[in-house]
């Protein structure tokens, strides 16, 4: 199977500061990845899938890049509706994996 | 616009199994991959598997082999994961969420970008 690592785990960061989140396959996906944000207790929603394809409805300030086995999801201007945790998925192949989640806090 | 509206919440005793459903209403049915995903109280997201309804074909995660089955009617546009033998630790928010992307003749698997709104399972004696 293929893991998926993001870092950090959590953060915390001011409003209006630039986020950055990262991804790794543990051998390359190509661009088969997607991100998730799950605010507590809710659905996760689609942020962005095909590693940098913004879903559509999904804030302008959210934006992901990479390619092969590195990824990042990036805020450029962190809001207070972004409190939430961010997952990275692998759907380059069955069986589909998660990264572990990063839980994102406003300081 | 699609929905997916799931079934009520579950409480299980340990041995004993679950059968979730998944009905979409508001659009195409079958020829959308259809999987079930899992999390733990504050943990993450968890692939099980996945079925094609239009296809009949479905794949599991290794971990839960042999214990889940997933299905599909494509009459009633309902997909259903059943998941037996369960144990303290199955307890978690069971979700369906669906593929993006219809089936073209390739059955690759793409992102989720419609959910079920979750169904709670709760395994205690």
């Amino acid at each position: 199977d293929i893991q998926m690592t993001q870092s950090p785990s959590s953060l915390s960061a001011s409003v209006g500061d630039r986020v950055t989140i990262t991804c790794r396959a543990s051998q390359g996906i190509s661009n088969y990845l997607a991100w998730y944000q799950q605010k507590p207790g809710k659905v996760p929603k689609l942020l962005i899938y095909a590693a940098s394809t913004l879903q559509s409805g999904v804030p302008s300030r959210f934006s992901g890049s990479g390619s092969g086995a590195d990824f990042t999801l990036t805020i450029s201007s962190l809001q207070p509706e972004d409190v939430a945790s961010y997952y990275c998925q692998n759907y380059h192949s069955v069986p589909i994996t998660f990264g572990q989640g990063t839980r994102l806090e406003i300081k | 616009q699609v929905q997916l509206v799931q079934s009520g919440a579950e409480v299980r005793k340990p041995g004993s199994s679950v059968k979730v459903s998944c009905k979409a209403s508001g659009g195409t049915f079958s020829n959308y991959a259809i999987s079930w995903v899992r999390q733990a109280p504050g943990q993450g997201l968890e692939w099980m598997g996945r079925i094609i309804p239009i296809l009949g074909i479905a794949n599991y995660a290794q971990r839960f082999q042999g214990r889940v089955t997933i299905t599909a009617d494509k009459s009633t546009s309902t997909a259903y994961m059943e998941l037996s033998s369960l144990r303290s630790e199955d307890t978690a928010i069971y979700f369906c969420a669906r593929d993006q992307t219809p089936v073209v003749g390739a059955t690759s698997p793409h992102a989720f970008d419609i959910w079920g709104q979750g169904t709670m399972v709760t395994v205690s004696s």
